[in-house]
């Protein structure tokens, strides 16, 4: 079946400008993950959706960061003045429910540079 | 400190080799914990999940010791597709935080 899928894969934007990157977890799946990786870094935890509500968002950086689920299935990570820090490789993951009893499935990632 | 350290490798076996892997992590109160397999620029997926009892997978051995705060892994007789980053992965007590250490490369060769 279809996984997680996430779009643009690639962006490439000016520093200061504003960028939307989107994540359509599997079909059914109520939990929503944002995670960052930056290059020869593992997964760097930003944001945990359980259903339309952010329910833990203590990775995010700062207020330049923010991430939307309105309807409990697509979400957006949105970042508005973008800094050269910014560039990195956001990965999405959703799973059936909380981590202790399910496994989050990855989506392959938008590679975000900001020059 | 990081929460999670594993060395970085990279580390280059001949095929049919066993190699090991380990990896600390500092929060004594972590509550599950995993290795993820990450090909180069794909997406992390679970290679398995680690018991305190020790579990086997194939060719695959994970081990959890909470005393000291450790985790391994095994991979004997090693292959070519074997080749890969290999990521430590802790779950945050209480949270559904994945914390990832920064991952350990592994090249097989010929």
């Amino acid at each position: 079946g279809a996984g997680v899928s996430q779009t643009p894969s690639n962006k490439v934007t000016e520093k200061g400008k504003y960028v939307e990157l989107r994540c359509d977890p599997i079909s059914g799946h109520t939990a929503l993950y944002w995670y960052r990786q930056s290059l020869g870094q593992g997964p760097e935890f930003l944001i945990y959706f359980q259903g339309t509500g952010a329910a833990d968002d203590s990775g995010l950086p700062n207020d330049r960061f923010f991430a939307v689920r309105p309807e409990g299935s697509v979400s957006t990570l949105k970042i508005q003045r973008t800094e050269r820090g910014d560039s990195a490789v956001y990965l999405c993951a959703s799973s059936l429910g909380r981590t202790l009893s399910y496994e989050q499935y990855f989506g392959p990632g938008t590679r975000l540079t900001v020059t | 400190r990081k929460e999670v350290e594993q060395d970085p490798g990279p580390f280059n076996v001949p095929e049919g080799a066993t190699v090991a892997f380990n990896c600390t992590y500092s929060n004594s109160a972590s509550q599950s914990f995993f290795w993820y397999r990450q090909d180069c620029r794909k997406e992390p997926k679970l290679l398995m999940s680690v018991y305190s009892s020790g579990n086997e997978d194939g060719r695959f051995t994970a081990q959890l010791n909470r005393a000291s705060q450790y985790i391994s892994l095994l991979i004997r007789d090693s292959k070519l597709s074997d080749s890969a980053t290999y990521l430590c992965v802790v779950l945050s007590y209480n949270t559904d935080k994945l914390i990832f250490g920064t991952g350990t490369r592994l090249q097989v060769f010929p």
